[in-house]
């Protein structure tokens, strides 16, 4: 059973590069892809992006601009950088493993969130 | 872009049965799956592949598809199925995965 936990800053300052980081206990970094969802406060959920096994990402279209994932093999972990941030991206992020395949994604397996609030 | 639209709001008195929408044009190439989420929690799968439970999930929870709707079902709605319901599916062009904005369950 996979278990994901985020870490990172709480607090980031605008313009500034946010940076989470997801550790992935239980599973192997390599075996699957892995994804970030977020939710600003009071309102719904957004997928930011995936990235698989195969170093393929896909990002939300309206973030791609300033959004990476990457995946550390060595250490069982990935990662999110989103530059330039503003208070519009003040939110929880999850970390989540997709699961599914060509016909379809969903996410099985999240992790509790982090609140990252952005602001000077 | 591909959006998912769900109703805001569902009201329902305990024992009764709720049915939650989620319409999109893209639905009739593509899965629906649905999430529950409680405050302060991590949302939890409900729903995959349009109507099968992952284990765990209680039988009063089911899933259907018509056309471009999906339709997530509670029977017997209990105090506990209080909650913010998602639904998602994915843009079978560019494989961009999209949330609804979410149904909040109020149980009377």
């Amino acid at each position: 059973q996979a278990q994901l936990q985020e870490s990172g800053p709480g607090l980031v300052k605008p313009s500034e590069t946010l940076s989470l980081t997801c550790t992935v206990s239980g599973d192997s970094i390599s075996s699957h892809c892995w994804s970030w969802v977020r939710q600003p406060p009071g309102k719904g959920l957004e997928w930011v992006g995936y990235i698989c096994y195969s170093g393929s990402t896909n990002y939300n279209p309206s973030l791609k601009s300033r959004v990476t994932i990457s995946v550390d093999t060595s250490r069982n972990n990935f990662s999110l950088r989103l530059s330039s941030v503003t208070a519009a991206d003040t939110a929880v992020y999850y970390c989540a493993r997709p699961a599914g395949d060509s016909s379809g994604y969903y996410f099985d397996h999240w992790g509790q969130g982090l609140l990252v609030t952005v602001s000077s | 872009s591909y959006e998912l639209t769900q109703p805001p709001s569902v009201s329902v008195s305990p024992g009764q049965t709720a049915r939650i929408t989620c319409s999109g044009d893209g639905l009739p190439r593509q899965y629906g799956y649905w999430y529950q989420q409680k405050p302060g929690q991590a949302p939890l799968l409900l729903i995959y592949k349009d109507n099968k439970r992952p284990s765990g999930i209680p039988e009063r929870f089911s899933g259907s598809r018509s056309g471009t709707i999906v339709t997530l079902t509670i029977s017997g709605v209990q105090a506990e199925d209080e909650a913010d319901y998602y639904c998602q599916s994915a843009d079978s062009a560019t494989n961009i995965l999209v949330f609804g904005g979410g149904t909040k369950l109020t149980v009377l």
